[in-house]
This record gives structure tokens, C-alpha cells and sequence, in this order.
């Protein structure tokens, strides 16, 4: 059973850069899925950020996408999120998800991280 | 970029009631590529339903998904108390993939 678990500072400061990790377990990042970040303002709603496939290739949201680099370590099987120049406005929750992918088909987000709080202050 | 409104913001109803929610998109989603997921407090979204009508993994038939183009809804039967929550439905056919406000519902 796939199992996501996100990593990194709960902490940046404004301007700088918020970067977390994905660790995946109970499978493998090279299979045929992509892998999505998705973030949650206190009391708000969801906004994907965007996606990179086991290839390499990545689909961000336009709204983020001067800020926002996505990369693959496959040697730890895991994923990572840049976010540059951040401001209070990307304080939120941040999930890593799996958005499956068999035979062509996709089937959503089937399996999310539980979630990491990121505060942007100094 | 596909706007999703969903209605109501929040619906109240008693246990063994059916909830309908409701999620119109601003444009055809493509392939009927829709999903609704449930999030309970201090919980990740956990994904419901996916091609606007396909079960997830261990989700009990009393949730369905129904709709195609631009009208969606997820209908859940014989309403039990775990299933206050918030509902969102997200369209993941055209980039970039876009979640609804969310629907409030709160079992008495």
C-alpha cells in the first residue's frame, strides 16, 4: 500500500524559498503516475499547485508557475517542491498526492501525505 | 481555466437522509475527468469518487457519482454521522486542474 509522507521547514521567511519533500513507500516513484502538490489556506479551500510525472515532465498551475520548480530523486524515491519569493499569501498546508494512472485511464488523487503546515513570517 | 461551482455551501440533515451536492462547471470537463473527495477536520481530502462515477477503493455504495459535461452530483444514501464533512469535487481533465469551494455537511 502506497503510503506519501511530506518533510520540510514549517518556518520561511518572506521573500525566501519553501521547499519540501515527498517521501514515497510501499511503491515505486518510477511507476506510471504522476505525483501533485496541493495546497489549503487555514480555513480555505484546495489549490493545486501542480504535478511531475515519473518521467520528468511537470505541469504546474499557471498562477504559480514564475515560483514553482518540481523534481524527482528516484535513487530515494521521493519528490520535491520549490516555491520561490514566497509572501504570507502561501502560508498554508501543503499535500503531496498520487494521481493514478493505469492503462491510460486517471482516477484522481487517489493516496495523499497527511499534510505539513508551512507559515511564512519572519 | 475551468471554474467549478458547488452547491449548496452547506446543507444540515439528519442521519438516514439522503445528501444531494451539486458541482457545475464554468466548461465541458473533459472525459467526464471529475472527482469528489471527502475532508474531515485536521484530515487530508480522502478521493470518493473519480470519472464522475467510478467508486474509489473501500467506499461504501451508498455514495454515488452522476453527471457528465458540466452537471455533476454526489449523492450519498442513508446519511450516518461520519459523514459530516466538507465535499469537494475537482476536475483533472484540463490543466490546470481546478477544485470547487466545497460543500459544508453537517449531519444533525
Amino acid at each position: 500500500q502506497v503510503q506519501l509522507q511530506e518533510s520540510g521547514p514549517g518556518l520561511v521567511k518572506p521573500s525566501g524559498t519553501l521547499s519540501l519533500t515527498c517521501a514515497v513507500s510501499g511503491g515505486s516513484i518510477s511507476s506510471e503516475n504522476w505525483w501533485s502538490w496541493v495546497r489549503q489556506p487555514s480555513g480555505k479551500g484546495l489549490e493545486w499547485i501542480g504535478e511531475i510525472y515519473h518521467g520528468g515532465s511537470t505541469n504546474y498551475n499557471p498562477s504559480l508557475k514564475s515560483r514553482v520548480t518540481m523534481s524527482l530523486d528516484k535513487s530515494k524515491n521521493q519528490f520535491s517542491l520549490k516555491l520561490t519569493s514566497v509572501t504570507a499569501a502561501d502560508t498554508a498546508v501543503y499535500y503531496c498526492a498520487r494521481d493514478y494512472t493505469e492503462e491510460g485511464g486517471l482516477y484522481g488523487l487517489d493516496v495523499w501525505g497527511q499534510g505539513t503546515t508551512v507559515t511564512v513570517s519572519s | 481555466e475551468i471554474v467549478l461551482t458547488q452547491s449548496p455551501g452547506t446543507l444540515s440533515l439528519s442521519p438516514g437522509e439522503r445528501a444531494t451536492l451539486s458541482c457545475r462547471a464554468s466548461q465541458s470537463v473533459t472525459g467526464n475527468y471529475l472527482a469528489w473527495y471527502q475532508q474531515k477536520p485536521g484530515q487530508a481530502p480522502r478521493l470518493l469518487i473519480y470519472g464522475a462515477s467510478g467508486r474509489a477503493t473501500g467506499i461504501p455504495d451508498r455514495l454515488s457519482g452522476s453527471g457528465s459535461g458540466t452537471d455533476f452530483t454526489l449523492t450519498i444514501s442513508r446519511l450516518e454521522p461520519e459523514d459530516s464533512a466538507v465535499y469537494y469535487c475537482q476536475q483533472y481533465g484540463r490543466s490546470p486542474y481546478t477544485f470547487g469551494q466545497g460543500t459544508k455537511l453537517e449531519i444533525k
